[in-house]
């Protein structure tokens, strides 16, 4: 069945770049579908942070964009989130996710157990 | 403060029904579909319903979704003490986003 898992630094220091990579298992990316990134800060709700497709195309949260890059590499069968000058509000739990349907994305049926990434000096 | 809003919480004893509402507008809600999430104590969030009123295969039908102008509703009867989560509502905006509501967390009496 398909999994996800997400990978990278829990611990980033403030004003520097975030990066997650989220790995693929039993579907190949190339194949479609949109791939996504959501956050949730502790205790609080869910953040959608942004989408991409296999194709490459991506739509990213208004309130992040000038912020994020989403990137897809087919190759190694992974998508990765850049998140850049962070602070501490960018704490949270991070997730990766598979669109619902090979053409939406505005669901997600697939997710990875998520990683937690703390901004601290 | 999130683009759409549902109680805080809502609660119900073990065997009766409970429904927890989203609001939202014509820029998310009222133009499209919406889907709902359950998020277990410690565990990534769960699709239960997509497209206003569709359950993925494996959801029981106790899980029931509506949808009416710029709201929607989540509807579970006969419930569980499993059952208590915090359920989100989604869907997509015209500002070419994804949103989610607050949450809403649910308490099986």
């Amino acid at each position: 069945q398909v999994q996800l898992q997400e990978s990278g630094p829990g611990l980033v220091k403030p004003s520097e770049t975030l990066s997650l990579t989220c790995a693929v298992s039993g579907y190949s990316i190339s194949s479609g579908y949109y791939w996504g990134w959501i956050r949730q800060p502790p205790g609080k709700g869910l953040e959608w942070i942004g989408s991409i497709y296999h194709s490459g195309s991506t739509y990213y949260n208004p309130s992040l964009k000038s912020r994020v890059t989403i990137s897809v590499d087919t190759s190694k069968n992974q998508f990765s989130l850049k998140l850049s000058s962070v602070t501490a509000a960018d704490t949270a739990v991070y997730y990766c996710a598979r669109g619902y349907s090979s053409s939406r994305n505005d669901a997600f049926d697939i997710w990875g157990q998520g990683t937690m990434v703390t901004v601290s000096s | 403060q999130s683009v759409l809003t549902q109680p805080p919480s809502v609660s119900a004893a073990p065997g009766q029904k409970v429904t927890i509402s989203c609001s939202g507008s014509s820029s998310n809600i009222g133009n499209n579909y919406v889907s709902w999430y359950q998020q277990l104590p410690g565990t990534a969030p769960k699709l239960l319903i997509y497209d206003n009123n569709k359950r993925p295969s494996g959801i029981p039908d106790r899980f029931s979704g509506s949808k009416s102008g710029t709201s929607a509703t989540l509807g579970i009867t006969g419930l569980q003490t499993g059952d208590e989560a915090d359920y989100y509502c989604g869907t997509w905006d015209s500002s070419l986003s994804g949103v989610f509501g607050g949450g809403t967390k649910l308490t099986v009496l």
